[in-house]
């Protein structure tokens, strides 16, 4: 099942400027969670937001939540070069069971 | 160091050849997880373990096989049976089941069935 598809699948910027990627779910969710993935790595897990909140800071990091929407948001400011990476969301599709639903990713290239 | 360890990194095997991948952790988790991934794709979840000597299928258990006999340890076997086996593997854990925790992962290993 497929719960969080992500939004661009790729996206390509310049050193400085904002990366902003979006997440849209279908089911109700109690939180969700981004994750990052360098090329050939496991994931490393950014930000948990619960669905009683609407935003959440993490150094650049800032994740916004719209239940109405079923939608959330990751903007990484001021971007670097190592940014680069795979973004995924993932979600609990409401608490069924132990599982979390990751999306397809969206693909960042930050270019010095 | 507390983490997550597979191994090996890359894997080669024939058709037709049961292979396991080893899944390691020392950081006294509950739960750990197996999930494959395909070019271009999310992460799809293979096998899940919520406490030792218990397992639940995922999405896409078909021609893949677990055991959880230690707390630290939880073994993926692709079988002959799994159709399409080359992928990218990845192990996971948390502390405590359920997905309102934070998940960690291993650096992956690398099937290729030929």
């Amino acid at each position: 099942s497929q719960q969080g598809e992500e939004d661009p699948q790729a996206l390509s910027i310049q050193e400085g400027e904002n990366a902003t990627m979006n997440c849209s779910y279908k089911t109700s969710i109690n939180n969700l969670q981004w994750y990052r993935q360098n090329s050939g790595r496991g994931l490393v897990h950014l930000i948990l937001i619960r669905s009683n909140e609407r935003e959440k800071h993490s150094g650049r990091l800032r994740v916004t939540l719209d239940t109405s929407k079923k939608s959330s948001s990751l903007l990484i400011t001021a971007s670097r070069a190592a940014d680069t990476a795979s973004y995924f969301c993932a979600t609990d599709e409401g608490n069924q069971g132990g599982k979390l639903i990751f999306g397809q990713g969206t693909e960042l290239s930050v270019k010095p | 160091d507390g983490g997550i360890t597979q191994s090996p990194k890359y894997l080669f095997r024939k058709e037709g050849q049961n292979v396991t991948l080893s899944c390691e952790q020392n950081l006294n988790h509950d739960a750990m997880y197996w999930y494959r991934q395909d070019p271009g794709q999310g992460l799809r979840l293979i096998y899940y373990s919520q406490i030792v000597n218990d397992f639940q299928k995922g999405d896409i258990a078909e021609g893949y096989s677990v055991s959880r006999e230690k707390k630290e340890s939880f073994p993926l076997t692709v079988t002959s049976a799994q159709k399409n086996p080359t992928a990218f593997y990845l192990c996971a854990s948390s502390i405590v089941p359920g997905p309102s925790y934070e998940q960690y992962f291993g650096p992956g290993t690398r099937l290729t069935v030929t």
